[in-house]
């Protein structure tokens, strides 16, 4: 089964609009986090989440869990043609120590200038 | 800021022959991973590693590849004959340890690997 899947796949705004992404898990985690991608670029790291934590926010980024519903929510506020990019959430494997991440197939948002 | 370091950028290889991408953690990271992104796909686990051994590998991860800290600062992926669906980007991680960190995990820029 699928772990963190993004909706949508894309999203095209309007530079100025909010842009929401959501992502849904399957699996009981500790914590879930948001990436970006730039076009060809590495991931970066922009927000962790504790399953103990309802939102969290940083800058103009909001994002919200729902533990009980599995599913996690990204906004980005006020967005800029330089939010362009690929974002993922992702979920560690395991409670261990070594834990990798799970990643979903991310939402391609663009900006509209 | 301290970052992930990954060469080659890009490598064009011939089918079957060895490939061997590098990678230069955070210094004070203990915790290393690569991943592969296969163009147009979603970022794939590959394998974990910690205390100079693996710690946790995926079902892609098979016994063509391999993974080793041979110095204190740079951290390897060896594919050993390499496919054509070998082609991907590679991207190498680091976590520092700490539960402070939770699972925060920082990536190098990739490693564009092309089979032909």
């Amino acid at each position: 089964s699928q772990q963190g899947e993004e909706d949508p796949q894309a999203l095209s705004i309007q530079e100025g609009e909010n842009a929401t992404m959501n992502c849904s898990y399957k699996t009981s985690i500790n914590n879930l986090q948001w990436y970006r991608q730039n076009s060809g670029r590495g991931l970066v790291h922009l927000i962790l989440i504790r399953s103990n934590e309802r939102e969290k926010h940083s800058g103009r980024l909001r994002v919200t869990l729902d533990t009980s519903k599995k599913s996690s929510s990204l906004l980005i506020t006020a967005s800029r043609a330089a939010d362009t990019a690929s974002y993922f959430c992702a979920t560690p494997h395991s409670g261990g120590g070594a834990d990798g991440l799970t990643f979903g197939k991310g939402t391609h948002l663009i900006i509209q200038p | 800021e301290p970052e992930v370091t990954q060469t080659p950028s890009h490598q064009v290889t011939q089918m079957g022959q060895e490939v061997i991408l590098r990678c230069v953690p955070i210094s004070n990271h203990l915790y290393f991973y690569w991943y592969r992104q296969i163009l147009g796909q979603k970022v794939e686990f590959l394998v974990s590693f910690y205390n100079n051994e693996i710690s946790e590998k995926s079902e892609i991860f098979d016994d063509q590849f391999s993974v080793e800290r041979p110095d204190g600062s740079n951290f390897t992926l060896k594919i050993r004959s390499t496919k054509l669906e070998d082609s991907a980007m590679y991207f190498c991680a680091s976590r520092p340890t700490g539960a402070s960190s939770g699972n925060t995990i920082y990536f190098g820029e990739g490693s564009w690997l092309t089979v032909v």
